[in-house]
């Protein structure tokens, strides 16, 4: 089975601060996956990733930023964490396009 | 882009009875369409999936049925148990480029025993 790591199960930080979230797969897969999920609007797509060093914005990418080093690695970056980033942010992986991505379980972020 | 409509937002059935959820779709070009089961605490968990050139798919005592037609498609669930209970998002993803996937806002499911 694929196996997604997420760094952090809950994490509290400031506004203002630089937050980083980790997320790492052991499957080789090509693809990685930054989601936010908040109720009632289901699963967002923030950034993915198709290959080391290269990254796309997805639906809602303003004030995050990313980075994949590794290939197995994928990090998602709050430049200035604001209060409206508070939510729960979901790390997913999948071999290639149009194929079942395999989440982690989350990180939920407060921003106090 | 891509977008997608679920419902209900919740549902209550006993157990035993079947659930039924419902999605639809606005891209026609659309080709996947996975089903994820979210319990409390953990990550979305595939359960089942379908591609544009199949109309249905059973796996035990779940199916998913698709109509290309009116760009909707359900999640049905017999014989449901309280394990059943959970959140359940549908998804779908465009044929053009690199294949995003694009979720309904969810059902929370209740299997009262």
């Amino acid at each position: 089975d694929v196996k997604v790591t997420q760094s952090s199960r809950y994490l509290v930080k400031r506004t203002g601060e630089k937050v980083f979230l980790e997320c790492v797969q052991d499957m080789d897969h090509e693809n990685m996956f930054w989601y936010r999920q908040d109720p009632g609007l289901g699963l967002r797509l923030i950034y993915f990733s198709y290959d080391v060093k290269m990254k796309e914005k997805g639906d809602i990418p303003e004030g995050y930023s990313v980075s994949r080093e590794k290939k197995e690695r994928f990090s998602l970056i709050l430049e200035s964490a604001s209060t409206n980033q508070t939510s729960m942010y979901l790390c997913a992986c999948n071999r290639e396009s149009n194929q079942p991505q395999h989440f982690g379980d989350g990180t939920r972020l407060s921003i106090l | 882009g891509e977008n997608v409509e679920q419902h209900p937002s919740t549902l209550s059935v006993q157990e035993g009875d079947s659930a039924v959820i419902k999605c639809t779709y606005s891209d026609s070009a659309s080709n996947y369409f996975p089903w994820y089961k979210q319990e409390l605490g953990k990550g979305p968990q595939l359960i089942i999936d379908i591609r544009s050139n199949v109309g249905e798919k059973k796996d035990q005592r779940i199916a998913v049925t698709l109509n290309k037609t009116a760009k909707h498609f359900s999640l049905h669930i017999t014989e449901t148990q309280p394990e059943d209970s959970a959140v359940y998002f549908c998804a779908a993803s465009g044929a053009v480029g690199f294949q995003k996937l694009v979720f309904g806002t969810g059902t929370r499911l209740l299997v009262s025993p």
